[in-house]
């Protein structure tokens, strides 16, 4: 089966760095991939690792271990817009469809003023 | 207008009747997907199609229905066979990279 598990909920404070750790475990790994849902609207993409190591993307950088199964999304300067559910999710098998993604539950982030 | 085009927006529905949640598209893709989101839970895959006139089950296809007689619409029918019908429903093309990218998603509610 595929395990995805992140912490249900955090909270930091406006200017702030938060990290969002992620772990899965997966019959096959094709990338591993970030979005950001705020309440009510469709997920929105905002990373994607395949390869280990860092990715740098403006306020917001994930990182990637595939051989310890470990993912986090870094996020820096915070925002009372960043204010929302952050998912973790993988693509398993390489032959599998490319849209076909294996979510975690979300951590729903709280920024405070 | 280019994109995901999802609707309704909102839909409530009696037990025991069927309903058609709609996709369209025009971005000429050929895979399209829908997915189920409940609270607390991660996002799950009902059906898929990479080609038109052809579908395959995701994770969880029992209670639904898929259609693909064109490239550009992929209508998802929640038949009076799915349980538990109510929840926000997502349907996605791949993003150039491999990334999923949405609709604005249609909120079901059985009353």
């Amino acid at each position: 089966g595929q395990n995805i598990d992140q912490p249900t909920e955090m909270t930091a404070t406006e200017g702030a760095i938060v990290q969002i750790n992620c772990t899965y475990q997966t019959s096959g790994f094709n990338g591993l991939f970030w979005y950001q849902q705020h309440a009510g609207e469709a997920p929105t993409f905002l990373s994607y690792n395949v390869l280990d190591g860092l990715e740098e993307k403006g306020r917001f950088s994930s990182f990637l271990s595939r051989s310890k199964g470990y993912s986090y999304l870094l996020l820096k300067e915070l925002q009372m817009k960043d204010s929302a559910s952050y998912l973790c999710a993988v693509r398993g098998d390489r032959g599998s469809t490319l849209g076909r993604l294996y979510f975690g539950r979300g951590t729903q982030l709280t920024v405070w003023p | 207008d280019g994109g995901i085009t999802q609707s309704p927006k909102y839909l409530f529905r009696k037990e025991g009747q069927n309903v058609t949640l709609s996709c369209e598209q025009n971005l000429n893709h050929d895979a399209m997907y829908w997915y189920r989101q409940d609270p607390g839970q991660g996002l799950r895959l009902i059906y898929y199609s990479q080609i038109v006139n052809d579908f395959q089950k995701g994770d969880i296809a029992e209670g639904y229905s898929v259609s693909r007689e064109k490239k550009e619409s992929f209508p998802l029918t929640v038949t009076s066979a799915q349980k538990n019908p109510t929840a926000f429903y997502l349907c996605a093309l791949t993003g150039t990279g491999g990334e999923l990218f949405f609709g604005e998603g249609s909120r079901l509610t059985v009353l």
